[in-house]
């Protein structure tokens, strides 16, 4: 079965240093990877995805993630996090086949502390 | 673009009462929408998936009769919490998601409270 595992359930960092979230999924199949971050209080937004080509995919806000097939893995990392990156994030895989369900870690709370 | 809405973003009712939640994807459309429940500090779980025009798929565990789910056109899901009890109070967020497309795109959710 396939399943996300997202290792920190709460990352605590001050500001301007650089973070990772770490994100491992477990699939005999080839997947497509997302990270979302939620706000309190409100819905998920997708902050970046890999779908193919270069596994090394960036968003808007300055993060990064980097597909890395052979350890299964999908972290998250940004080089200089600010006092509003304070965030639930969570790392999502969904499959070519079938329904196409997002299976989703348990998340992880980014506490950016001045 | 790829923006979902949802209506209402609270709600509070009677225990017994039913209660509809409405999401609309405004600039695409979506073939394929999704319902999750969320608690407090823990990740997502999907309650169903539906299709345009096709009945929706529970996951194992959620009472089809408890949560309708109508997905009646390409912008358009409602999910219905019928005879609401109080532990049926949550965060519930839906996703949208276009044809041949990988990514859920979420509404902002709703809270219910049931009293």
């Amino acid at each position: 079965a396939q399943s996300v595992t997202q290792l920190d359930s709460q990352v605590p960092v001050f500001e301007e240093a650089p973070v990772e979230l770490r994100c491992n999924y477990s699939s005999s199949v080839s997947v497509y990877l997302f990270w979302y971050v939620q706000y309190p209080n409100q819905g998920l937004q997708l902050l970046l995805k890999y779908l193919s080509g270069s596994t090394l995919v960036e968003s808007i806000n300055g993060f990064e993630a980097e597909f890395n097939k052979s350890q299964t893995s999908f972290h998250l990392r940004k080089p200089s996090v600010h006092i509003s990156d304070t965030a639930e994030y969570f790392c999502a895989v969904t499959f070519s086949w079938g329904a196409q369900k997002l299976v989703f870690g348990q998340g992880t709370r980014l506490t950016i502390n001045p | 673009g790829a923006v979902v809405s949802q209506h209402p973003s609270r709600v509070i009712c009677k225990s017994g009462t039913s209660v509809k939640i409405e999401c609309r994807s405004l600039d695409f459309q979506a073939t394929t929408m999704f319902w999750y429940r969320q608690f407090p500090k823990q990740s997502l779980m999907l309650m169903a998936t539906s299709n345009e025009g096709s009945k929706a798929t529970y996951e194992q565990g959620v009472e089809k009769d408890k949560f309708l789910i109508n997905h009646a056109s390409l912008t358009l899901s409602t999910l219905t919490v019928t005879s609401a009890h109080p532990e049926d109070s949550s965060f519930y967020i839906c996703s949208a998601r276009a044809d041949r497309a990988y990514e859920q795109y979420f509404g902002p959710g709703t809270r219910l409270t049931v009293t």
